[in-house]
């Protein structure tokens, strides 16, 4: 059974950088036609997605967020990392990663974890 | 980006119908899915490309897509079915959209 488990700092500082990890299991990140995506939730406020790293290695991501994120994986190791910089109280939400199928429906999520900006 | 519209709650009572629209301009050309977030959770998928259901899902939850509206449909609505309900679509420019969400509450 595919499993995803994100993991991070839970503060971080205004201005720096937002790092997050998301362990895959049950799965290979790698080949086949899945895509991996990041998504976050303010508190108290709906689902905004971050960017996905599209199957074919091509990187796509929110145009409000495109110049402070990047996406990447290793599949060395099964994960996929979410790096936001500059971060702002903003920024402050629950962050999501998730299996995106073929048609674009994410399938699976992992449980999420909190992340703090603040000083 | 595209926009997609929700009410921001729609209230049922047990073993009735609850029925979620999703607006969007021409959103009968997309494919939606649809997505239950309950309280400290993350979200399930429910719906995917309009209909579909995926397994372990119950076949209570149904979906249906034409014009500028697509709708989340819950039959015989329970308890557990308390939660956020969110559709979403990857648009033609790579972009994914989530609506606003929709508090389901049964009465």
């Amino acid at each position: 059974q595919l499993q995803l488990q994100e993991s991070g700092a839970g503060l971080v500082r205004p201005s720096q950088t937002l790092s997050l990890t998301c362990a895959v299991s049950g799965g290979s990140i790698s080949g086949g036609t899945y895509s991996w995506g990041w998504i976050r939730q303010p508190p108290g406020q709906g689902l905004q997605w971050i960017g996905y790293l599209y199957h074919s290695g091509h990187t796509y991501y929110n145009a409000p967020l495109r110049s402070r994120v990047t996406i990447s994986a290793d599949g060395s190791s099964n994960r996929v990392s979410l790096n936001l910089t500059s971060v702002t109280a903003a920024d402050t939400a629950l962050y999501f990663c998730a299996r995106m199928a073929p048609m674009g429906s994410f399938d699976a999520w992992g449980q999420g974890a909190l992340v703090t900006v603040s000083s | 980006s595209y926009v997609l519209t929700q009410p921001p709650s729609v209230s049922v009572a047990p073993g009735q119908t609850a029925r979620i629209p999703c607006g969007g301009n021409n959103i009968g050309s997309k494919s939606v899915n649809w997505y239950q977030q309950k309280p400290g959770q993350a979200p399930v998928l429910v719906v995917y490309d309009d209909s579909d259901r995926p397994s372990g899902i119950p076949d209570r939850f149904s979906g249906s897509n034409s014009g500028n509206t697509a709708t989340l449909t819950i039959s015989s609505v329970e308890a557990g079915d308390e939660a956020d309900y969110y559709c979403q679509v990857w648009d033609a420019y790579n972009d994914h959209d989530f609506g606003p969400g929709t508090q389901v509450s049964v009465l």
